[in-house]
């Protein structure tokens, strides 16, 4: 019963640097998202997913990317890392849209400098 | 604009001792509370949610309040226990999209 799996747990990346954050979910669910949370900040929705094949961006979209290809899958990537992009990022699914109960990962501790 | 915001920030109480935590948004149009706790190092795990037609549920040693009037919640818990330490986060849904608002959270110790 593993949930929502994210990898990796740490990662320390250099300023221009690129990485893919990746995520799988096995409860067959169709909606997915991934935030950064700052410190003493809320949760901030980076980019969400209602389905296969269909993304759209948060609201704080840039310097990141997403695809997802299966229902299983959300990655993340990275371009050209910035030291604001130091945060830990969570990937969270969920059954039906927004209002609806979200099922977190263990969450991704990324420093960047 | 939408916004949620928690009070304290920071929260040290005894063990055994009871506690409440505030909500107040200003989201509309409104769809549902959640609460979320935190534990460190972790996701946000859902305790419970109110709609817009409840006032007070309860889960174990956790009862949340909704007054939709004036826009705030609480989260009370009861004879807390060590377990209890993590951050407690309020999460007001829209009915307009599928946009969450989350609030910054406050951070539970409980001492023995």
């Amino acid at each position: 019963n593993a949930g929502v799996t994210q990898t990796p747990k740490f990662r320390i990346l250099k300023i221009g640097q690129s990485m893919t954050l990746q995520c799988a979910q096995d409860m067959n669910h169709n909606y997915m998202y991934w935030y950064r949370q700052d410190p003493g900040m809320g949760l901030k929705l980076i980019y969400y997913s209602v389905g296969a094949g269909i993304t759209d961006k948060g609201e704080v979209p840039n310097g990141y990317n997403v695809s997802r290809s299966t229902t299983e899958d959300f990655p993340l990537r990275l371009e050209l890392a910035a030291p604001s992009q130091t945060s830990v990022y969570f990937c969270a699914s969920s059954y039906s849209k927004g209002d609806t109960e979200a099922f977190f990962g263990q969450g991704t501790r990324l420093t960047v400098v | 604009k939408n916004q949620v915001e928690q009070s304290p920030q920071s929260l040290i109480i005894l063990e055994g001792k009871n506690c409440t935590l505030q909500c107040n948004y200003t989201v509309s149009p409104f769809s549902n509370l959640r609460w979320y706790k935190q534990d460190t190092g972790r996701g946000p795990v859902s305790l419970t949610i109110m709609t817009f037609s409840e006032n007070t549920k309860s889960n174990g040693r956790y009862t949340a309040t909704l007054d939709a009037d004036t826009k705030q919640s609480s989260l009370h818990i009861t004879a807390s226990q060590l377990s209890d330490s993590a951050s407690y986060i309020c999460v007001v849904s829209s009915d307009s999209n599928y946009q969450l608002i989350w609030g910054a959270g406050t951070k539970l110790i409980i001492k023995p």
